[in-house]
């Protein structure tokens, strides 16, 4: 069966600071990921997906940046947080299977930026 | 484009007590309909889906109908229970893939 890990679970980072939260699915291959970001109280705000190594899509502009050094690996980064980034960051995963889609998501990191 | 409006929340209901959320879209075609369920801390769990016209998604006593010509995806449960405190996101996935469109979720409180 497919999993998918986030981490880390939880992050408090200063302002200023880099960021790194990883994402990794087993069970699996060539999956579309996904990065999203839900602020408290709020809904998903999809940043980032990916539909191969290498080929990634930013739906917003932002501070962030991601990358998918592997096929089952996705990496959010930023070189200088913002306090704005603060927010609960969820990773996704979904296979096309015919025409039929269904994304399936992690446990969350929650990033407080201070 | 692609588009999902769901209820505005926070719901209370007390147990037992009947559960509607209603969910409609805007988009091209037939796309995929689907119901997720954020509990407290944790991230989103697929609830149930509905691929074309006239399905019903259905798990854990949560329901949802397919209905294209109210364009309407609403979630409902018989009879509700502590447990079912959570957010309620509804989504649709577009005829091109690789793009889920999520509503702004529903919270949901049921008290003993």
């Amino acid at each position: 069966s497919q999993t998918i890990h986030q981490w880390p679970a939880t992050l408090v980072q200063p302002v200023g600071s880099p960021l790194s939260l990883e994402c990794t699915v087993e069970g699996t291959s060539n999956p579309n990921l996904y990065w999203y970001r839900q602020a408290a109280g709020r809904g998903l705000q999809l940043l980032f997906y990916s539909v191969g190594i290498g080929q990634i899509s930013s739906e917003v502009p932002q501070n962030l940046s991601a990358s998918r050094p592997q096929d089952r690996q996705f990496i959010l980064s930023s070189k200088k947080l913002l306090l704005s980034d603060s927010g609960f960051y969820l990773c996704a995963w979904s296979v096309l299977a015919g025409y039929q889609e269904t994304q399936y998501f992690g446990p969350g990191t929650r990033l407080l930026v201070l | 484009g692609n588009s999902v409006t769901q209820m505005e929340g926070p719901v209370t209901l007390s147990e037992e007590a009947f559960l509607t959320i209603n969910c409609t879209y805007t988009a091209t075609g037939y796309p995929s309909l689907f119901w997720y369920v954020q509990y407290p801390g944790e991230g989103l769990q697929l609830l149930l889906k509905a691929t074309k016209a006239d399905d019903k998604g259905s798990n854990k006593g949560f329901e949802a109908t397919y209905r294209k010509e109210t364009t309407s995806f609403h979630l409902e449960k018989g009879s509700v229970q502590v447990s079912d405190s959570a957010v309620y996101f509804c989504a649709l996935m577009g005829l091109t893939g690789n793009q889920f469109y999520f509503g702004t979720g529903t919270s949901l409180t049921v008290i003993p």
